[in-house]
C-alpha cells in the first residue's frame, strides 16, 4: 500500500539554525513526492515537489531530494526564520489523483 | 482566482444536530477532496470526487457522514447526527489533475 511516515514533532529551533524533517514512504510504483506547509489558521500549500528518483525539489530556501534507495524525502533548510514556523506535511501521489499525507511536523522558530 | 472557498469558517453546534459544510472548488478543476484534520490522527482523506462522481469514499468514518457534488462548482459534506468526536478541522481541496492540490482555509467544527 501507500503510506508516509514523518518524524514527530514538535520541533523547536532558534533562528538561523539548520532544519531537517525526516520523511520516509511506502508506495507501489513510482510516486511523486511533496512537502506541504500549513501556516496557522490556513489550509495546506505546496512547498516543493519531486517527480522521480534523484530529483531535488526546492523553494524558499527549503530542499528535499527524492531518494529511491532509502525511500526517503527529507526536508532541509540551512537557516530557518521565525516566519518558517508552521506545520510541515510530507505527501506522496502514486497516480496524480490521490494524495497520501504524513501526520505533520510542527516547527516553531524562536528569535 | 479566489481559490478554494469553504464555508463556514467556524461552526459550533450541539451533539445530535445536523451539520453541513460547503465547498466551492477552483473553476476548471475536475477533482475535489474532503479531508479531516485532528491532533490525534493528522490529515485523513474522507472522500474524493472526479468529474462530480465519488471515486473513493473509504475514508468516510460512518454512515453519519455523507458528501455530495451536484455540479462542478459546489460540494457539501454533511454530518447527521453530529457527535463530539466529530470535532475537527475539515478541509476541502481541488485539483486540475497532474499532481496539483489546492486547499481551502478549512472549517473548524466544534460539537458540544
Amino acid at each position: 500500500g501507500n503510506s508516509v511516515t514523518q518524524m514527530e514533532g514538535p520541533v523547536t529551533l532558534s533562528e538561523e539554525a539548520f532544519l531537517t524533517i525526516n520523511c520516509t514512504y511506502t508506495a507501489t510504483g513510482y510516486p511523486s513526492l511533496f512537502w506541504y506547509v500549513q501556516y496557522p489558521g490556513e489550509g495546506l500549500q505546496l512547498l516543493l515537489k519531486a517527480t522521480k528518483a534523484d530529483d531535488k525539489g526546492s523553494n524558499k530556501g527549503f530542499e528535499a531530494t527524492y531518494r529511491k534507495e532509502t525511500t526517503s524525502f527529507h526536508l532541509e533548510k540551512g537557516s530557518v526564520q521565525v516566519s518558517d514556523s508552521a506545520v510541515y506535511f510530507c505527501a506522496l501521489s502514486p497516480t496524480g489523483n490521490q494524495f497520501y499525507f504524513g501526520t505533520g511536523t510542527s516547527l516553531t522558530v524562536i528569535p | 482566482d479566489a481559490g478554494v472557498i469553504q464555508s463556514p469558517r467556524h461552526e459550533v453546534t450541539e451533539m445530535g444536530q445536523e451539520v453541513t459544510l460547503r465547498c466551492k472548488p477552483i473553476s476548471g478543476h475536475n477533482s475535489l477532496f474532503w479531508y479531516r484534520q485532528t491532533m490525534m490522527r493528522g490529515l485523513e482523506l474522507l472522500i474524493y470526487f472526479n468529474n462530480n462522481v465519488p471515486i473513493d469514499d473509504s475514508g468516510m468514518p460512518e454512515d453519519r457522514f455523507s458528501a455530495k457534488m451536484p455540479n462542478a462548482s459546489f460540494s457539501t459534506l454533511k454530518i447527521q447526527p453530529s457527535e463530539p468526536r466529530d470535532s475537527a478541522v475539515y478541509f476541502c481541496a481541488s485539483s486540475p489533475g497532474v499532481e496539483k492540490l489546492f486547499f481551502g482555509s478549512g472549517t473548524q467544527l466544534s460539537v458540544l
